[in-house]
Order: C-alpha cells, then sequence, then structure tokens
C-alpha cells in the first residue's frame, strides 16, 4: 500500500526563521514523484516544490527547499525566512502508478 | 481565469438530496480527478478518469457517482447525500507525462444537513 505521512500536525515558527516540515511516505515502487503543496485559508491547492525520485539532488525553489532521502523513505520541506504569508496548511505527496498519495497536511503558523 | 473551475464554490443542502459538483478545465489534460478533504484526513481519492472513455473508481467512491461529458469536463454527483459527505471537495487534472503534478480547482465546501 502506498502511504504518506506528516507527523506533525501543527507548527508554528516566528517570522524570518526557519522551520522544517516532515513527510515519510511508504511505496514499493522504483519510479515515482513527490511534491509539497501549499493551502492557505484562500482554500487553493498551490504546488511549492518538487522532487523526481531518481534525481539524488534536493530540490529547491526560492526559500523552499527539500531534504530529501530515498533510502529513509523521507521527505522534508525547509522554509528559510519565513514570511507571514507562509501561514498555510501544507500537504506532502507522491505520485506513482499514476496515482497521487496526500499526507495528512501540516498547520503552520507563522508570528509576526 | 481559473484554468481548473469548479462550481459552486459553497453549497448548503439536505439529507436526501442528489447533488451534482461540477469541474471544467482549460488546460487541456486529459486526466482529472475528484477528492474530498476532510481535517485531519488530507485529500482522499474519490474517482479519477484518464480519459472520456475510462473512469476508476478511487479510495473511497461509495455514495458518489462521476460523468466525464468531455475531455474538459468531470462532473461528481451525490445521489443522495447524506451528512458524513460534508467536506470540501477539489477536483483537480494533471498531465499524462509522469513527472507533472496535479493542477487544482479552488474547491466546493459542501455541508450537508
Amino acid at each position: 500500500a502506498q502511504t504518506v505521512t506528516q507527523s506533525q500536525p501543527e507548527m508554528s515558527v516566528q517570522e524570518a526563521e526557519t522551520v522544517t516540515l516532515s513527510c515519510t511516505y511508504d511505496t514499493s515502487e522504483n519510479n515515482y514523484y513527490l511534491f509539497w503543496y501549499k493551502q492557505p485559508p484562500s482554500r487553493q491547492m498551490i504546488l511549492v516544490i518538487r522532487q523526481e525520485a531518481y534525481k539524488q539532488q534536493n530540490a529547491t525553489e526560492n526559500r523552499f527547499s527539500v531534504n530529501f532521502q530515498k533510502a529513509a523513505k523521507s521527505f522534508s520541506l525547509k522554509i528559510s525566512d519565513s514570511q507571514l504569508g507562509d501561514t498555510a496548511m501544507y500537504f506532502c505527496a507522491f505520485m506513482a502508478v499514476n496515482k497521487f498519495y496526500f499526507g495528512s497536511g501540516t498547520k503552520l503558523n507563522v508570528k509576526p | 481565469d481559473a484554468d481548473v473551475t469548479q462550481t459552486p464554490r459553497n453549497r448548503i443542502t439536505k439529507t436526501g438530496k442528489r447533488i451534482m459538483l461540477e469541474c471544467s478545465q482549460t488546460k487541456g489534460h486529459d486526466r482529472m480527478y475528484w477528492y474530498r478533504q476532510d481535517p485531519g484526513l488530507g485529500l482522499r481519492l474519490i474517482y479519477y478518469s484518464f480519459d472520456v472513455k475510462d473512469i476508476n473508481k478511487g479510495e473511497i467512491s461509495d455514495g458518489y457517482s462521476v460523468s466525464r461529458q468531455a475531455q474538459a469536463k468531470f462532473s461528481l454527483s451525490l445521489e443522495s447525500a447524506i451528512p458524513n459527505q460534508t467536506a470540501l471537495y477539489f477536483c483537480a487534472t494533471s498531465a499524462p507525462q509522469v513527472r507533472q503534478p496535479q493542477h487544482f480547482g479552488d474547491g466546493t465546501r459542501l455541508s450537508i444537513l
């Protein structure tokens, strides 16, 4: 079975600080892709960053980066220089065999 | 204009009513999906379709049905709504290339009294 686990239901961080959101997954597939989505209070689902499982180099998008540990099946998201606009629910997801699987989400609150 | 449009944005209805949620897209994607989001459970897949003639059940399809009227349109129906179907529903699309992410509509918040 394909599963995604986000063990932190809620986190807080001070503005300008760095925060890391955890995600682990389980799959028997070798070819898969990993994603982080952001859901602000407006409830849109916005793609933050993606990672191909076959690439060892960690993906980076501006202030967002991932720590991908394939052997450990871990895919954490690091947000640097946190901004108030980063306040949102964050979902980890992976895609394998043409289907997407989502974690239960981590609610991030950025405090001024 | 949004690439993936869901209507209605919000809906309140009563137990036993038939409800249809609609989704249309201008991205030209063949693949379309319906999810429901519940607090603490993330997004769960209800149905998905890889082309007009292809419909597949997801992990929680009981009580739901879908129709793929065209490449751009994918509707979700609740034949006889019940309160535990109260949730936020998302439609999503994706391109067939395996590394492509999903693109989501803005969701329909459905409340069943």
